[in-house]
C-alpha cells in the first residue's frame, strides 16, 4: 500500500465549477500537509500548506485536513481555465527531517 | 535570473555517456534538492544538501553523482544510465532542511531521455 494516494486524473470540469482534488494517507503520524501546483513544463509551486487538522483558505482556494480519516483536500471554487494543472500533495511527520511523502498527482482540466 | 534555474532542459543520451546536470539558485537558500519525476508516480528524493553538506542520500545507485560546490549551485554528474532513468529530473532549494516553514522553491527541470 502507497503512504499516500491521489487520483491520477485527468478531472475534467466546466470553467466556474467548484473543484474537489482529494488525498488519502495511511501513517497518522503525518502533521504537515502541502498541495502544490505544476504547471506543464514547469516545477511544482507550493500553493497552500497547513499543520494538523482544520482548514485554510486562501482567495479561491480551500485546504482541509481530516486526520481522523487520514484525508485531505483541496477546494477550488469559481474555476478557472488558467487553473488546468496537475496538483500534488505532500505530506510529512515531524521528525522527519524534510522528508515530504508525494502522491502521484491530478491533472486538472478547466474547460471554458 | 530569479528563483531556482535549471540546464538544459533537455538532454538525450546514450548509455554509455557521461552528463552533468546543473541547478542554480537566486534565492539566498542554505539547502539544495534533487528529486526525479516519472510519469504517474510521486516525486522521489534523490539527494539533499545543506550547507553544501549532504544530509540526505536516498538509496540512490552510484551512477547518479551529486556535486554542491556552494550554496547556490547544484550539479547531478551522470555515467552509465538505464533507460529506466528516462524523466523529468527537478532541482530544489529552500531557506533550511528540516524547517517546515521553508517551502520548496523548484526550477523547471531537466527532461533526461537515455536511449
Amino acid at each position: 500500500q502507497k503512504e499516500v494516494e491521489q487520483d491520477p486524473g485527468p478531472l475534467s470540469v466546466p470553467e466556474g465549477a467548484i473543484v474537489s482534488l482529494n488525498c488519502t494517507y495511511s501513517n497518522s503520524a503525518f502533521q504537515y500537509f502541502m498541495w502544490y501546483r505544476q504547471y506543464s513544463r514547469k516545477g511544482p509551486e507550493l500553493l497552500m500548506y497547513t499543520y494538523s487538522s482544520g482548514n485554510k483558505e486562501d482567495g479561491r482556494f480551500t485546504a482541509q485536513v481530516d486526520k481522523s480519516s487520514k484525508y485531505i483536500s483541496l477546494f477550488i471554487r469559481d474555476s478557472q481555465p488558467s487553473d488546468s494543472a496537475t496538483y500534488l500533495c505532500a505530506m510529512s511527520r515531524i521528525d522527519s527531517n524534510y522528508q515530504l511523502i508525494w502522491g502521484a498527482g491530478t491533472k486538472l482540466i478547466i474547460k471554458p | 535570473e530569479t528563483g531556482v534555474t535549471q540546464t538544459p532542459r533537455h538532454l538525450v543520451m546514450g548509455m554509455t555517456n557521461k552528463k552533468s546536470l546543473k541547478c542554480e539558485q537566486h534565492l539566498g537558500h542554505n539547502a539544495m534538492y534533487w528529486y526525479k519525476q516519472s510519469a504517474k508516480k510521486p516525486l522521489e528524493l534523490m539527494f539533499v544538501y545543506s550547507l553544501e553538506e549532504r544530509v540526505e542520500n536516498n538509496s540512490v545507485p552510484s551512477r547518479f553523482s551529486p556535486e554542491c560546490p556552494n550554496s547556490s549551485h547544484l550539479f547531478l554528474h551522470l555515467h552509465t544510465l538505464q533507460p529506466e532513468d528516462s524523466a523529468l529530473y527537478l532541482c530544489a532549494s529552500s531557506q533550511a532542511s528540516g524547517d517546515y516553514n521553508s517551502p520548496l522553491h523548484f526550477g523547471n527541470g531537466t527532461r533526461l531521455t537515455v536511449t
